[in-house]
């Protein structure tokens, strides 16, 4: 069973423009939302993270909404630039359960 | 940079071979982890040390062991394995240990098995 599920898989975006990746979790013990970024041959890296007692964390270009009634999360990024091409995942943890990754989305921006 | 360092970045082994994967920090970080990474996948974790407590993915075959020498090294042995294990093995690291999410990763030893 997925404990977090990502959509889309993949995702192609103009530059300048807005990449929306979404995830949604079934487990209210989840307590720590994070996106990691990971670009070809190297680890992920944190990237922004939540916590469940805010609706909304920004920093930069990079926005995390979070629907906690609707247990869904989401990961925008404004004014995409082609080195925000990489792939994205979101994660939660908290319980006893360590950390879970969604299965992850492509970006890729073009110029 | 990150402040996760990972030995050997590459590595080619048969399958009758003993290697080991090493990783090192110096963060003061608190728990340390090993994953595996397949290609187009997430990251699946294999072991957590905390406290010099190992936690263990009671999937993870016996042919991958763990060995914590001290609280900022982390060592993966590797023995008889196998062409599926071929992959990319990420070492890790958190602050607290209460909170797991917030990870630090090493850039990752590619793993062949021949």
């Amino acid at each position: 069973q997925q404990q977090v599920k990502q959509s889309p898989q993949s995702l192609i975006v103009q530059k300048g423009g807005i990449s929306i990746i979404n995830c949604a979790y079934e487990n209210t013990a989840f307590d720590y939302f994070p996106w990691y970024q990971q670009f070809p041959g190297k680890g992920p890296a944190l990237l922004i993270a939540i916590r469940p007692d805010v609706s909304e964390k920004k920093e930069g270009r990079f926005t995390i909404s979070f629907n906690k009634s609707a247990k869904q999360f989401s990961l925008h990024i404004m004014d995409s630039q082609p080195g925000d091409s990489a792939t994205y995942f979101c994660a939660a943890s908290g319980g006893n359960t360590p950390l879970v990754f969604g299965k992850g989305t492509r970006l890729s921006v073009i110029a | 940079d990150t402040e996760v360092t990972q030995t050997p970045k590459h590595l080619v082994m048969g399958m009758t071979n003993k290697k080991s994967l090493k990783c090192e920090q110096h963060m003061g970080h608190r728990a340390m982890y090993w994953y595996k990474q397949k290609a187009k996948k997430p990251p699946e974790l294999m072991f957590v040390y905390s406290y010099e407590k190992l936690s263990i993915n009671e999937s993870v075959p016996s042919r991958f062991s763990p060995e914590c020498p001290n609280s900022s090294l982390l060592n993966l042995h590797l023995h008889a394995l196998q062409p599926e294990d071929s992959a990319l093995y990420l070492c890790a690291s958190s602050p607290e240990v209460r909170n797991t999410g917030e990870l630090f990763f090493g850039e990752g030893s590619r793993l062949t098995v021949l």
